[in-house]
């Protein structure tokens, strides 16, 4: 079975500090992918970022970064420098294409990022 | 361009009563999902077509949930006799072929069954 394990619920910082958001999978399968959406108080799931299992090479994206490790089943999306606009739940997902899939996503349980002023 | 819509956004149905969601995607986006988010907790996966076909219910809760999309584009997700554990936001995203391609989301309808 797969399974997507956030385990910190929520987390408070001032804004300009750096932030490291926890995700680790579980999987039997050779072939998945991950994902990091945003949630907004408005609610709409934003599409962050997609990283296939063949490919552990980290990726930058202005203050977002994402280490994925696939000898600790982890996939970390570090904020630098927070700001106020990045208050939002992270969901860290899991997708795979066999064993019946069509690759629905399977997500972990959030974490709420709070960034003060 | 247009993303995915969703009505209506917020719905109160009492007890027992039917309901019926409706979902837009993008327009040419093969792969539609429905997904149920309970309060504080993260989206589970309802259902899943391609095209006009329903090729995975398995999320689908009981017998009272159905979904279609008769037309390849446009979908319905209906609950019918509602409970109230069927309180939820329900969210639709689509995919341009879907097998993990990044998903886009609907703002969602959350469904108040009193």
């Amino acid at each position: 079975a797969q399974k997507v394990t956030q385990a910190q619920t929520e987390i408070s910082v001032v804004e300009k500090e750096d932030v490291t958001l926890d995700c680790v999978y579980e999987t039997r399968d050779t072939t998945y992918y991950l994902f990091w959406y945003k949630q907004p108080p408005s609610g709409e799931l934003v599409f962050l970022i997609r990283r296939n299992s063949f490919d552990e090479q980290n990726e930058i994206s202005g203050r977002y970064s994402w280490n994925f490790q696939k000898s600790t089943s982890s996939f970390n999306f570090t904020i630098t420098a927070s700001q106020v606009v990045d208050s939002a739940v992270y969901f860290c997902a899991l997708s795979v294409l066999y064993g019946g899939s069509q690759g629905n996503l399977i997500f972990g349980k959030g974490t709420k990022l709070s960034v003060k002023p | 361009g247009a993303g995915v819509s969703q009505s209506p956004r917020y719905k109160v149905a009492k007890r027992g009563q039917d309901v019926a969601l409706r979902c837009d995607p993008i327009s040419g986006h093969v792969s539609l999902f429905w997904y149920q988010q309970a309060l504080g907790q993260g989206p589970e996966f309802l259902t899943y077509f391609q095209n006009e076909a329903q090729l995975d219910k398995s999320g689908l809760p009981s017998d009272r949930f159905f979904a279609e999309r008769p037309e390849g584009s446009v979908s319905t997700l209906k609950i019918q006799r509602t409970q109230q554990e069927d309180s939820a936001v329900y969210l639709c995203a689509s995919s341009l072929f879907g097998q993990s391609d990044e998903q886009y989301f609907g703002p969602g309808t959350r469904l108040t069954v009193t």
